[in-house]
C-alpha cells in the first residue's frame, strides 16, 4: 500500500535561518507531488507542486523552493525564514491516472520566531 | 471572493445529531473533495465526487453540478467526529490541483 512520510512535525526557527522540510512517498511510481502551506486562519494553499523529477512549478510568489531530487523525494526549502513563513506545510501526493484521489502526509507546524 | 465557499465556519452539535456541511464554487470542476483534519493538523480523504452521491458509514456527501454545491453529511454524531471538515474543487486540467475552501470547524459534544 501507498504511505507518505513528512518530517519533522514540528519545528521553532529564528527568522533568517534557513528551512528543509522532507517528504517521501512509499508504494508508488512517478507520483504528482505537491506542497501546501495553511496559514493562520486561512484555507490550504498550493505552494509548488512536481510531475516529475526535476519539475517544479510555482503557484505563488515566496520566499520558498522546492526540489525533487528523486521520484519520491520533495523538499520544501528557504535560505533565510521570515515570520510570515510561519504556517502549517502539508505534502500531498495523487497518481493522475487513477481515481486521482489526493493523499496528504501529516504535516508540520513551522513557527518562525 | 474565495472560488470555494464553505457555510458555517463552526459548527457546535450534540451526540447523535444529524450535521450538514456545505460547499459552493464558483469554477467548473472536474471533481470535489470532503476532507477531515484533525487538531494534529493531519489531514485524511473522506470522498472524491464527480456526480450524484457517496456513503461511507456514517458519512454521505453529495454534489449537484448544475448548482455547483456540494453537502456532506454526518448522521448520529459522536464526540470522535469533531474536526476541521474541508472542502477541495479540482480544477480541469493536466495537472492536479485543489483549490480549499477554509474549512468547518466541528464541535460535537457528549
Amino acid at each position: 500500500s501507498q504511505t507518505i512520510h513528512q518530517w519533522p512535525a514540528t519545528l521553532v526557527q529564528p527568522v533568517g535561518s534557513p528551512l528543509s522540510l522532507e517528504c517521501t512517498v512509499e508504494g508508488t511510481s512517478n507520483p504528482n507531488l505537491y506542497w501546501y502551506r495553511q496559514a493562520a486562519g486561512r484555507g490550504l494553499q498550493l505552494l509548488f507542486y512536481s510531475v516529475g523529477i526535476g519539475q517544479i512549478s510555482s503557484e505563488v510568489p515566496q520566499n520558498l523552493s522546492a526540489s525533487r531530487p528523486q521520484d519520491r523525494q520533495f523538499i520544501l526549502s528557504s535560505k533565510k525564514l521570515l515570520l510570515s513563513d510561519s504556517g502549517f506545510y502539508l505534502c500531498a501526493w495523487s497518481v493522475e491516472v487513477l481515481r486521482g484521489e489526493a493523499f496528504f502526509g501529516q504535516g508540520t507546524r513551522l513557527t518562525v520566531v | 471572493k474565495n472560488e470555494v465557499e464553505q457555510s458555517p465556519q463552526n459548527l457546535t452539535a450534540q451526540e447523535g445529531e444529524f450535521i450538514t456541511i456545505n460547499c459552493s464554487y464558483s469554477v467548473g470542476i472536474s471533481a470535489l473533495h470532503w476532507l477531515q483534519q484533525h487538531p494534529g493538523g493531519g489531514i485524511v480523504s473522506l470522498f472524491m465526487l464527480s456526480s450524484g452521491k457517496k456513503k461511507h458509514g456514517r458519512l454521505i456527501a453529495t454534489i449537484n453540478i448544475q448548482e455547483k454545491h456540494s453537502s456532506l453529511h454526518i448522521t448520529a454524531s459522536h464526540p470522535r467526529d469533531s474536526a476541521v471538515y474541508i472542502c477541495a474543487v479540482r480544477s480541469g486540467g493536466s495537472n492536479y490541483k485543489l483549490t480549499f475552501g477554509k474549512g468547518t470547524l466541528l464541535t460535537v459534544n457528549p
